[in-house]
């Protein structure tokens, strides 16, 4: 399987500051119709894991463009521009490319 | 709005199978686009995906749960189900129902249901 390693394990913010979350795959997550399944999902704090980003660097609509990711290869970034306090969670990344899908440890957004 | 909402017994006795429903409204899971998985999250721990399904009934499952798991669809009531056999205490997870295109990235996701295994 497909190992995702995300770090760090856990993430205090100032409020406003930026913050930058790594997540790196044992594999190149290139699919061969030169596609690459890198998602990223937030969970807050009693919910749901909600979905931020896919396909590396695509925005899901109505979430904030503070929230911005990139990479390529086996190496990705979820950056936030400004960290609110909205913002606690764990976020995790998950990819598509190789089977079975695998998610990455998750990474724990405090605020300081 | 697509809304997904799971439902089954909170506590499985250990050895038993657990079965849990999941009700897609506000869509059709008959839609040729999407495909439909089931993930469950262990108390404090990371995400795992069990399996998937298209309204076909084909289904893709985790080679770790495999030989346990089934998962089946049924159209007429727009839910799909999760079956996993022989279960122990290390099943005992919040399970998570979520749509799911081609490229494998679950949108939207059920509020979830915490299954725990015990005597």
């Amino acid at each position: 399987d497909v190992v995702m390693t995300q770090s760090p394990l856990s993430l205090p913010v100032t409020v406003g500051q930026p913050a930058s979350i790594s997540c790196r795959s044992s594999q190149s997550l290139v699919y061969s119709d030169g596609n690459t399944y890198l998602t990223w999902f937030q969970q807050r704090p009693g919910q749901s894991p909600r979905r931020l980003i896919y396909k590396v660097s695509n925005r899901d609509s109505g979430v904030p463009d503070r929230f911005s990711g990139s990479g390529s290869g086996t190496d990705f970034t979820l950056k936030i521009s400004r960290v609110e306090a909205e913002d606690v969670g764990v976020y995790y990344c998950m990819q598509g490319t190789h089977w079975p899908l695998t998610f990455g440890g998750g990474t724990k957004v405090e605020i300081k | 709005q697509l809304q997904l909402q799971e439902s089954g017994p909170g506590l499985v006795k250990p050895s038993e199978t657990l079965s849990l429903i999941c009700t897609v409204s506000g869509g059709f899971i008959s839609s040729s686009t999407y495909y439909w998985g089931w993930i469950r999250q262990p108390p404090g721990k990371g995400l795992e995906w069990i399996g998937s399904i298209y309204y076909s009934g084909s289904t893709y499952y985790n080679p770790s749960l495999k030989s346990r798991v089934t998962i089946s669809v049924d159209t007429s009531k727009n839910q799909f189900s999760l079956n996993l056999s022989s279960v122990t205490a290390a099943d005992t997870a919040v399970y998570y129902c979520a749509r799911h295109g081609s490229s494998w990235d679950f949108d939207p996701w059920g509020q979830g249901t915490l299954v725990t295994v015990s005597s």
